[in-house]
């Protein structure tokens, strides 16, 4: 079993709907990420939470340390919002290293 | 500012053909950095990453390489390239927490 699992794998949506794009870990960690890959490759930190909830825009992300959960959501989602979006997380005995999800598929429709 | 190069871009190479691919970091000093591959279709993975010159930790065996001639400079090589070497390959620095990523190199062996 991996040791961050993402769900869903693939979502696709109408432009305009409310996402939620689901993180669950089993280690110990220190802090989550959430970063956003376009298709070019590229990738962007979203962001880096350790407690609460953190917002940016539309996006918005929380976590709960106890139930080892993580939620991204989008509200009012639009076609420049298509990416992948993937969940990383800090180990605790970690030097700084990234412990990955496999990423979300993520296609708003027009 | 802080930032992160990273070339080339895209790369297509023979097997058995030798790889050198850099990373610098401008505007920080004793930078913690990475090199992650990204498989088509797959999540990113760890290769190598390095907290001070001359500092390299291997993440997975396998076919490359890493080093750091200078604080801010990281280099991926590889003597002969293999058809499974192919992926998108990414350069990350942290100064103790978040992440920046390069552009990333999509390198083709064919």
């Amino acid at each position: 079993k991996n040791e961050v699992e993402q769900s869903p794998q693939n979502l696709t949506a109408q432009e305009g709907e409310f996402i939620t794009i689901n993180c669950s870990y089993s280690v110990g960690i220190s802090a989550l990420h959430w970063l956003q890959q376009h298709p070019g490759g590229g990738i962007v930190s979203l962001f880096m939470l350790s407690s609460g909830k953190k917002k940016h825009g539309r996006l918005i992300a929380t976590i709960n340390i106890q139930e080892k959960h993580s939620s991204l959501h989008i509200t009012a989602s639009h076609p420049r919002d298509s990416a992948v979006y993937i969940c990383a997380v800090y180990r605790m005995d970690s030097n700084y290293q990234l412990i990955w999800g496999a990423g979300t598929k993520l296609i708003i429709k027009p | 500012s802080q930032t992160i190069h990273q070339w080339p871009a895209t790369l297509v190479q023979p097997v058995g053909s030798p790889l050198s691919l850099e990373c610098t970091v401008e505007g920080t000093s004793n930078p913690n950095l990475y090199w992650y591959r990204q498989a088509a279709g797959r999540g990113l993975q760890l290769l190598f990453y390095s907290v001070g010159i001359g500092q390299i930790s291997s993440e997975v065996p396998q076919n490359l390489s890493a080093s750091r001639p200078q604080d801010r400079q990281f280099i991926l090589s590889s003597k002969k390239l293999l058809l499974s070497d192919s992926g998108f390959y990414l350069c990350a620095w942290t100064p103790g927490g978040g992440y920046t990523f390069g552009s990333g190199t999509r390198l083709t062996v064919v």
